[in-house]
């Protein structure tokens, strides 16, 4: 099993631009998370799926973030327009009966 | 509400002597409880998680962590540091109806040679 795959591991863009942030699950998963990780706010969820349906965004800082999951093995993020305090690392997670595993994150500058 | 809590924010150890890292917790029942640790530039790996049962949970690493009800801790030991473990701890939990990861806002762990 390869883990969570995300992608890109690193991007750079400038503001104003559209990023988007990828995620392959472990297969079998059925819930998929989207963490974001701050010096000044650590790990906050973003949202989670359960069985490729949105079960809570709360954690979405504004309408410029948007997430979907069109199938059970792949999902995105994606935040338009960007802006440079969204630089952050981005974690994806897939869990099954209470195991959690992460991916190696995504790594995003927005100048 | 629903959270984690890790008082310490950085400690420095040195090399061979013990660590504890504490966490508490507040969740209407026993959540599950997870420790993970993060390497510079890294990932979360996972060390060690409780869901029910023996009090005492053993992880990879040499790591142990203790569940106390009475207190809400889920505290984390070892019971000698290498330098190699220097890296920054979270300790998270799930619970209730949702599978909702909550993240404590981590200790940073320094080792002294």
């Amino acid at each position: 099993d390869a883990g969570v795959i995300q992608s890109p591991r690193h991007e750079v863009t400038e503001m104003g631009q559209e990023v988007t942030l990828r995620c392959k699950p472990i297969s079998g998963h059925d819930y998929l998370f989207w963490y974001r990780q701050t010096m000044m706010r650590g790990l906050e969820l973003l949202i989670y799926f359960n069985n490729n349906v949105p079960i809570d965004d709360s954690g979405m800082p504004e309408d410029r973030f948007s997430a979907k999951m069109p199938n059970a093995s792949f999902s995105t993020l994606k935040i338009q327009p960007s802006e440079p305090r969204d630089s952050a690392v981005y974690f994806c997670a897939s869990s099954r009966q209470g195991g959690y595993t992460f991916g190696s994150g995504t790594r995003l500058t927005v100048v | 509400a629903q959270s984690v809590t890790q008082p310490d924010i950085h400690i420095t150890v040195s090399e061979g002597a013990s660590l504890e890292l504490r966490c508490n917790y507040s969740y209407g029942a026993t959540p599950y409880l997870f420790w993970y640790v993060q390497s510079p530039g890294q990932g979360l790996q996972l060390l060690l998680k409780y869901f029910s049962g023996d009090t005492l949970v053993q992880g990879i690493k040499g790591f142990e962590a203790e569940f106390k009800r009475s207190q809400s801790s889920f505290n984390l030991r070892k019971p000698s540091v290498h330098w190699s473990d220097a890296a920054e701890y979270f300790c998270a939990a799930t619970g209730g109806a949702t599978n909702k990861l909550i993240f404590g806002t981590g200790t940073l762990l320094a080792v002294q040679p």
